[in-house]
């Protein structure tokens, strides 16, 4: 079985600077998806960015961006510029069927 | 707005009470999937169908079921409720059916609470 593993429960970034958030899966799939959802406080699950297995460019979506390593089965979330919107719970996800425990991200003015 | 619809949106019972959850998926998506979340926890997931059948399952418990209809609405039927189910109920839907590609959009929830 695929497992997801995010080993952050927490993170704190200042405002305007840089954090990155970790996530390592297992499978012994080669194509496959990858996805970061921001839940806020008002619970709602928002699609961050998703990154293809096969393709070994980096995906971004303006101030987010992924680093993908597929032999590391590494999947970590850098999110630039911080502001205090990106306050949330971040989810790692497999194919978007199995989640990480999810890391709270704090941002502080 | 995604376009999945989930209602209620909040719901209070007593344990060993039953309830059931509705859930509407986008225009166009034909697979829906359930998830369960516990307080400060992460999604589990419950169960998948797609186009009427049940296409995967995750950690659903023999007293929980579901089902998804002609028109592809789904219901997540929960019975026999404990303490431990009060819950966020996630719905989230996707055209493609079990391919590696599957991105879900997510309704707002249900939140299950068990007194």
């Amino acid at each position: 079985a695929q497992t997801v593993t995010q080993s952050q429960p927490e993170m704190s970034v200042q405002e305007a600077e840089t954090v990155t958030l970790s996530c390592t899966y297992d499978t012994s799939e080669s194509d496959y998806y990858l996805f970061w959802y921001k839940q806020p406080p008002s619970r709602q699950m928002i699609l961050v960015i998703r990154q293809e297995a096969y393709k070994q460019q980096n995906a971004t979506e303006n101030r987010f961006s992924v680093n993908f390593q597929k032999a590391a089965k590494s999947f970590s979330l850098k999110i630039s510029d911080s502001q205090l919107g990106d306050a949330a719970m971040y989810f790692c996800a497999y194919r978007g069927m199995r989640f990480g425990a999810g890391t709270r991200l704090t941002v502080k003015p | 707005d995604s376009g999945v619809t989930q209602t209620p949106k909040h719901l209070i019972t007593a344990t060993g009470q039953r309830v059931t959850l509705r859930c509407s998926p986008r225009s166009g998506d034909l697979s829906v999937y359930w998830y369960q979340q516990s307080l400060d926890q992460g999604l589990q997931f419950l169960i998948q169908y797609y186009n009427g059948e049940e296409r995967a399952k995750g950690n659903i418990l023999e007293r929980f079921s579901a089902q998804q209809f002609p028109d592809l609405h789904s219901e997540l039927n929960l019975s026999s409720l404990e303490l431990g189910d009060s819950a966020l109920y996630f719905c989230a839907s996707s055209v493609f059916p079990g391919s590696s590609y599957n991105e879900q959009f997510f309704g707002p929830g249900t939140r299950l609470t068990v007194l």
